[in-house]
């Protein structure tokens, strides 16, 4: 069964204090994995799609990597308005359009 | 703002009863997903509408149905209402079911006593 994991549920930085999310996936076969970004009360974010082991892609401070088993996102000198929480979902090979989420990670970054 | 929108903003319903959500897509967008997001989870997908054809559908009963029209609104429409189905419902439009361009809009907050 095709399924996402992520990992801390929640995680409280310091403004500046870097760190990484994890995403780990299970899907019979990767067409995409996608990172979003979602703030209370609204719909997620589009961040980033990785496509291949090995790839990666930034986005002023954060940086999004990926493997055959998981993915993470880097979370370089955060600031206060960084603080929302991350989802993670993966799109397999099948023509449903369908996207599988992680339950995703909270993240607060303090002042 | 991701030029899509969705009405209305919160709902309150009674369980058995049925309600109808609304999303307008962003301009040019063809296809549409809808998906459910309980609280402190990650949203599932419920279906997606590509061209006003039901195009792929998660693990939801079929009173959970849905229409596209050909000017890329959309509805979801949820029969005999249970208290398990509040939560907040998403839409999410893309052009010919790329994801990677797909827009999520805000969703509706439904709440079903």
């Amino acid at each position: 069964e095709d399924q996402v994991t992520q990992s801390p549920e929640a995680l409280r930085l310091q403004e500046g204090e870097s760190s990484s999310l994890n995403c780990s996936y299970t899907v019979s076969g990767l067409r995409g994995l996608f990172w979003y970004r979602q703030d209370p009360g609204k719909g997620p974010e589009f961040l980033f799609t990785l496509y291949s082991a090995g790839e990666e892609k930034e986005k002023e401070r954060l940086k999004a990597t990926l493997t055959k088993k998981e993915s993470f996102l880097h979370i370089t000198a955060p600031k206060p308005e960084d603080s929302a929480t991350y989802l993670c979902a993966v799109q397999a090979y099948d023509n449903t359009g369908k996207l599988i989420f992680g339950q995703g990670t909270t993240l607060q970054v303090k002042p | 703002e991701t030029g899509v929108t969705q009405s209305p903003t919160h709902l309150i319903k009674t369980r058995g009863q049925q309600v109808t959500l609304r999303c307008s897509s962003q301009s040019g967008h063809n296809t549409v997903s809808w998906y459910q997001q309980a609280l402190g989870q990650g949203p599932q997908f419920i279906f997606q509408y590509y061209r006003e054809e039901e195009n792929g559908r998660g693990n939801f009963p079929p009173r959970f149905s849905g229409l596209q029209f050909p000017n890329y609104s959309s509805e979801l429409n949820v029969n005999a209402l249970e208290l398990d189905d509040s939560a907040l419902y998403l839409c999410a439009s893309s052009y010919d079911r790329a994801l990677d361009t797909q827009y999520f809009g805000p969703g509706t907050r439904l709440t079903v006593l």
